[in-house]
């Protein structure tokens, strides 16, 4: 069976801190996909970034930055001096080679960034 | 702006009732899927469709019932509600994934938010 558990249910920093978002996936497939959406408060869902299994380098694209690796089963995101713009649900997810097309979202976890 | 255009972003119904939510897709896309968000269950794959044909089907009631027309477009259908139907339900795109896999990103647009009375 396939899981993700994002354990942070909410985070409460102040606007310049950084801040890690962590998840913890299951599966028994050695291919497989990952993903991170952020949810704002208007409600949308919005793709940040893909990675597959065989790729474990770190990504970087801005102030955000992933951290994927296999042998802690993790796949941890960190924004980097925070803003209240970042404020949003962030969810990561994952997707297996037998997954039958569909997304296995963990839970979310709540960001709060303060001014 | 994802691409992904989904009516109504609001509807509030009766219990018993029957509605239809539409969904466009991004431009190019050929495969549609439908999620629910709830509160207690959080997001839940509900049906895929790629090119017109039901792909593959995830936690979807028998209640609920949806369809990809010659256009692209996707309609759910949901009937009888009742009131734990209530939730957002989202509706994604994406270009054509791996037998079997999500190996693609999916663009998901805004959202219908289904309030059942």
């Amino acid at each position: 069976a396939q899981k993700v558990t994002q354990a942070q249910t909410e985070i409460s920093v102040v606007e310049k801190e950084d801040v890690t978002l962590d998840c913890v996936y299951e599966t028994r497939d050695t291919t497989y996909y990952l993903f991170w959406y952020k949810q704002p408060p208007s409600g949308e869902l919005v793709f940040l970034i893909r990675r597959n299994s065989f790729d474990e380098q770190n990504e970087i694209s801005g102030r955000y930055s992933w951290n994927f690796q296999k042998s802690t089963s993790s796949f941890n995101f960190t924004i980097t001096a925070s803003q209240v713009v970042d404020s949003a649900v962030y969810f990561c997810a994952l997707s297996g080679g037998d997954s039958n097309y569909q997304l296995i979202w963990g839970a979310g976890t709540k960001l709060i960034i303060k001014p | 702006d994802s691409g992904v255009t989904q009516t109504p972003k609001h509807l509030i119904t009766a219990t018993g009732q029957r509605v239809t939510l539409r969904c466009s897709p991004r431009s190019g896309d050929l495969s549609v899927y439908w999620y629910q968000q709830s509160l207690d269950q959080g997001l839940q794959f509900l049906i895929q469709y790629y090119n017109g044909e039901e792909r593959a089907k995830g936690n979807i009631l028998e209640r609920f019932s949806a369809q990809q027309f010659p256009d692209l477009h996707s309609e759910l259908n949901l009937s009888s509600l009742e009131l734990g139907d209530s939730a957002l339900y989202f509706c994604a795109s994406s270009v054509e994934p791996l037998q079997g896999t999500m190996n693609t990103e999916a663009f998901f647009g805004q959202g219908t938010r289904l309030t059942v009375v």
